[in-house]
């Protein structure tokens, strides 16, 4: 079974511009979560998309958006880069069936640079 | 503002020793208590998924405990290996949702 991948791998932007970035579930998986890593701070939570819609959202600003198609993919989009927007975007899926104690299966990232 | 702590921050250990490590967590609105491994260049690994005060989980050579009351849980390793190295999350999820709080982990390095 394939994993969760994610593209592109590294990234690099300028500020102001927007970048989106991709994320394909384990098949059969309906929930997407996406988080973000910098630096001296642990894995923070951006938002988790199940059936295309957005379940739970964390506290980002509103530059950070994303969605979910009906194949259960999803992209993040963040629009006027920051140079603290540079960190390891990963995403993770799972079944979110019953109980949301699923294991949730982890991507290997997008490196995002803001030059 | 939760927040969750691990400790300690980074260690090394010889090849066979025993370790243990550390994640605090607020003691309130509790569902569930995750651990992950996440060795480098690799992607995240779930380790355990706890619930339940007092439960104890195994796979393996790595075992976890949990304490709610308190507000902790040990993840121990017997006998590491240097493929043990990588840095151990621990996340904790306050609602049943996915919006968890992660712990800047525990980096251990096992040297042969």
């Amino acid at each position: 079974k394939a994993g969760v991948t994610q593209t592109p791998r590294y990234l690099i932007k300028t500020r102001g511009q927007q970048v989106t970035l991709s994320c394909s579930p384990i098949s059969g998986h309906r929930s997407v979560s996406w988080y973000q890593q910098t630096p001296g701070q642990g894995l923070q939570f951006l938002f988790e998309y199940f059936s295309e819609t957005q379940r739970n959202k964390g506290n980002f600003p509103g530059r950070f958006s994303g969605r979910q198609f009906s194949n259960s993919r999803s992209e993040m989009n963040v629009s006027t880069l920051e140079l603290g927007d540079s960190a390891l975007y990963l995403c993770a899926s799972s079944l979110a069936g019953t109980g949301i104690t699923d294991t949730q299966y982890f991507g290997p990232g997008t490196r995002l640079t803001v030059l | 503002i939760l927040n969750v702590e691990q400790s300690p921050q980074s260690l090394h250990v010889q090849e066979g020793d025993s370790t243990n490590f550390t994640c605090s967590f607020p003691s309130s609105n509790f569902y569930a208590l995750h651990w992950y491994r996440w060795e480098t260049a690799k992607s995240p690994e779930a380790l355990f998924v706890m619930t339940l005060n007092g439960d104890e989980k195994k796979k393996g050579r790595i075992s976890a405990t949990l304490n709610t009351k308190e507000g902790y849980s040990y993840l121990y390793i017997k006998g590491s290996q240097p493929e043990d190295s990588a840095t151990y999350l621990c996340a904790f999820d306050a609602s049943g949702t996915y919006k968890y709080i992660f712990g800047t982990g525990t980096r251990l390095k096992v040297l042969a």
